[in-house]
């Protein structure tokens, strides 16, 4: 069964500083996936994704993800945090050989201090 | 990328009553998801619906709880039947971008915040 494990609640980070969230999953086959970011009283937005190729994917805001096949994980960074972009970011997974449904992770919570 | 919208926005309901929402896409989609957010949770899928068949409801939840409906390829409603407060939520509409070869990623709803008194 697919799964994805954010394993830190909240996160906190100065403004300036480099952020990382956390994300690993478990799919049995080949994994499409994503990033999504939630602002207060807004739906979700797509942020970056990795389907294949390059194992270092950008994406909106400055955001990049790497993809670490042998540690089954997706990490979120971005070098120089923003108090803008605290939200709520989920980490999601697609097993492209069970269709279209996506798994997404509990969510973390980004919080950045000016 | 896809503007969705839903209405309502949010609503305060009774227990024992039904809430219809509904989705909008300004794109036409053959598939639609309609997910649940309960408070301080992840998203959980509810069911897909594609135009022209009935929904495929994910284990947990059933047609009789959650009736939907999609009349078009813009266009789908979410009813919660017989609402009791577990059922207060964030409930989004989503579809997926790209083609319907490669679905890769989802767009989504602002949401409907449900409050079951």
């Amino acid at each position: 069964a697919q799964s994805v494990a954010q394993p830190e609640d909240q996160v906190n980070v100065a403004e300036g500083n480099p952020l990382t969230v956390k994300c690993t999953y478990s799919v049995s086959g080949n994994p499409y996936l994503f990033w999504y970011v939630q602002y207060p009283n807004r739906g979700l937005q797509f942020l970056l994704k990795y389907i294949t190729g390059d194992n270092l994917v950008k994406g909106s805001y400055g955001f990049e993800a790497e993809f670490n096949k042998s540690q089954t994980s997706f990490h979120l960074k971005k070098p120089s945090a923003l108090v803008s972009d605290s939200a709520l970011y989920f980490c999601a997974v697609r097993d492209v050989r069970r269709g279209f449904k996506t798994i997404f992770g509990a969510g973390t919570r980004l919080f950045v201090k000016a | 990328s896809a503007v969705i919208s839903q209405k309502p926005s949010r609503d305060i309901c009774q227990r024992g009553t039904s809430l219809t929402i509904q989705c909008q896409v300004d794109s036409q989609v053959t598939m639609m998801f309609w997910y649940r957010q309960q408070p301080g949770q992840s998203l959980t899928l509810i069911a897909t619906a594609n135009q022209g068949s009935e929904a495929t409801y994910e284990s947990g939840f059933v047609i009789d709880k959650f009736p939907i409906s999609r009349p078009n390829l813009t266009f789908s409603t979410l009813t919660v039947s017989n609402m009791s407060p577990e059922d207060s939520s964030i409930y989004l509409c989503s579809v997926p971008g790209g083609q319907p070869s490669s679905y890769n990623e989802q767009f989504f709803g602002p949401g409907t915040r449900l409050t079951v008194l």
